[in-house]
């Protein structure tokens, strides 16, 4: 079956302008995920959705980042008024469920989508 | 609060010699923990996890971890290098509260014939 899907793949745009980040997750997957990632680092975590629902937005750097999921299924990252650091990689992962258990292994796995490359100049 | 280092920001081997990389982790409860690796344009693929039990865990293309609680590490290692194993990888914690990953550095991998 088809994996999480992300558009555009490649995204320049002008210091100031919005920009919209779309991710298509696992049909069926409940939890969507989005994280961060700059040249030479690790993927950090900035928000995510069970169903509908923003759980945890506690990575989003600043008010200018948000994400919505309004029909549970696919989300959209935006950007306001981009800056330059703003430039990143923005990966999107889901998975069946994300409300691990302790102790158990009902812990998912996600999966991850091929990352929009983000270019503010 | 949790976090996950990655020593070793490059390592070069040879093909057909083993390998091990390194994750040390920071966490308060009983740790959820992974090995991911990213190919150059592609997306981050699952090679193992850990959640509990048995301390040595297998994963895909040959790749292995093993859980050292005191230590606080779970190093990746295989036994026998392939060329194509040449990526970046990534040891990532997952909080069990949430579900959110708390990704290392990475660990990018070359291999030379």
């Amino acid at each position: 079956g088809a994996g999480v899907s992300q558009s555009p793949r490649y995204k320049v745009t002008k210091r100031g302008q919005d920009v919209a980040l779309r991710c298509d997750p696992i049909s069926g997957h409940v939890s969507l995920y989005w994280y961060r990632q700059a040249l030479g680092q690790g993927p950090e975590f900035l928000t995510y959705f069970n169903y509908e629902a923003q759980q945890d937005k506690s990575g989003l750097p600043n008010d200018r980042f948000s994400a919505e999921r309004p029909e549970g299924s696919i989300s959209t990252l935006t950007i306001q008024r981009t800056e330059q650091r703003d430039s990143a990689m923005y990966r999107c992962a889901s998975s069946l469920e994300g409300d691990g258990l302790a102790g158990t292994s009902s812990y998912n796995e996600q999966f991850f989508g091929p990352g929009t490359r983000l270019t503010v100049l | 609060a949790q976090s996950v280092t990655q020593p070793d920001i490059h390592i070069t081997v040879s093909e057909g010699a083993s390998l091990e990389l390194r994750c040390n982790y920071s966490y308060g409860a009983t740790p959820y923990l992974f090995w991911y690796v990213q190919s150059p344009g592609q997306g981050l693929q699952l090679l193992l996890k850990y959640f509990s039990g048995d301390t040595l865990v297998q994963g895909i293309k040959g790749f292995e971890a093993e859980f050292k609680r005191s230590q606080s590490s779970f190093n990746l290692r295989k036994p026998s290098v392939h060329w194509s194993d040449a990526a970046e990888y990534f040891c990532a914690v997952g909080s069990n509260t949430g579900n959110q990953f708390y990704f290392g550095t990475g660990t990018s991998l070359t291999v030379i014939p």
